[in-house]
């Protein structure tokens, strides 16, 4: 089965930049997804296509994706923008969710 | 406005069946796939399969053949998640999502993304 991983924490400072991965093999060949969970809440798609930012969704959130690795990007991250974030992407007609990254804002 | 909504939180016990809805409006319910997302307690998601209503196609996910079965009526454009006898591991917040995609793509399950996602379903199994 294809597996994208995702480190479990990651801790930035406001107005810094966040920096969330997503490896998995050739998965710049697909395309990936990110979502945004509050506690308590629905995900929320954040990212689509790798790049594209759906409406209403601040321009402070940016994606990439090359060789094995999708990012997503967060510049002067917020307190607002605390939350779990998930990567997602397809494998043989299959759908495939990343373990999830808690960004922490302090 | 593009909206999932989902039916109310349930308590049931082990053994017991159960089906949850899923209910789409502000667009054509029956030319999108709606797939269904399995959150345990603190944990992450996991696709359990996927519905299309125009013609009920249905594929899961290999973790979750045979553990459930999702089914649809276009005639009231609400998709279904469904348990013949629960388990204490069933415990878990359910959510249904359109999969959404672009242009080609769209022809082949092979691509999109998941967008907008219902409020979620906690389904509790417990004796």
């Amino acid at each position: 089965s294809y597996d994208l991983t995702q480190p479990p924490s990651v801790s930035v400072s406001p107005g810094q930049t966040a920096t969330i991965t997503c490896s998995g093999d050739k998965l710049g060949d697909k395309y990936a997804s990110w979502y945004q969970q509050k506690p308590g809440q629905s995900p929320v798609l954040v990212i689509s296509q790798d790049t594209k930012r759906p409406s209403g969704i601040p321009e402070r959130f940016s994606g990439s994706n090359s060789g094995n690795t999708a990012t997503l990007t967060i510049s002067g991250t917020q307190a607002m923008d605390e939350a779990d974030y998930y990567c997602q992407a397809w494998d043989s007609g299959t759908v495939v969710f990343g373990g999830g990254t808690k960004l922490t804002v302090l | 406005e593009v909206q999932l909504v989902q039916s109310g939180a349930e308590v049931k016990k082990p053994g017991e069946s159960l089906k949850i809805s899923c209910k789409g409006s502000g667009y054509r319910f029956t030319t999108y796939w709606i797939g269904w997302v399995r959150q345990m307690p603190g944990k992450g998601l996991e696709w359990m399969g996927f519905i299309y209503p125009g013609d009920s196609d249905t594929r899961y996910s290999p973790s979750f053949q045979g553990q459930v079965t999702i089914s649809a009526d276009k005639s009231i454009n609400t998709a279904y998640l469904q348990w013949s006898s629960l388990k204490a591991s069933d415990t878990a917040i359910y959510y249904c999502a359109r999969r959404d995609c672009s242009g080609g793509s769209c022809y082949v399950l092979t691509s999109g993304w998941f967008d907008p996602w219902g409020q979620g379903t906690q389904v509790t199994v417990s004796s």
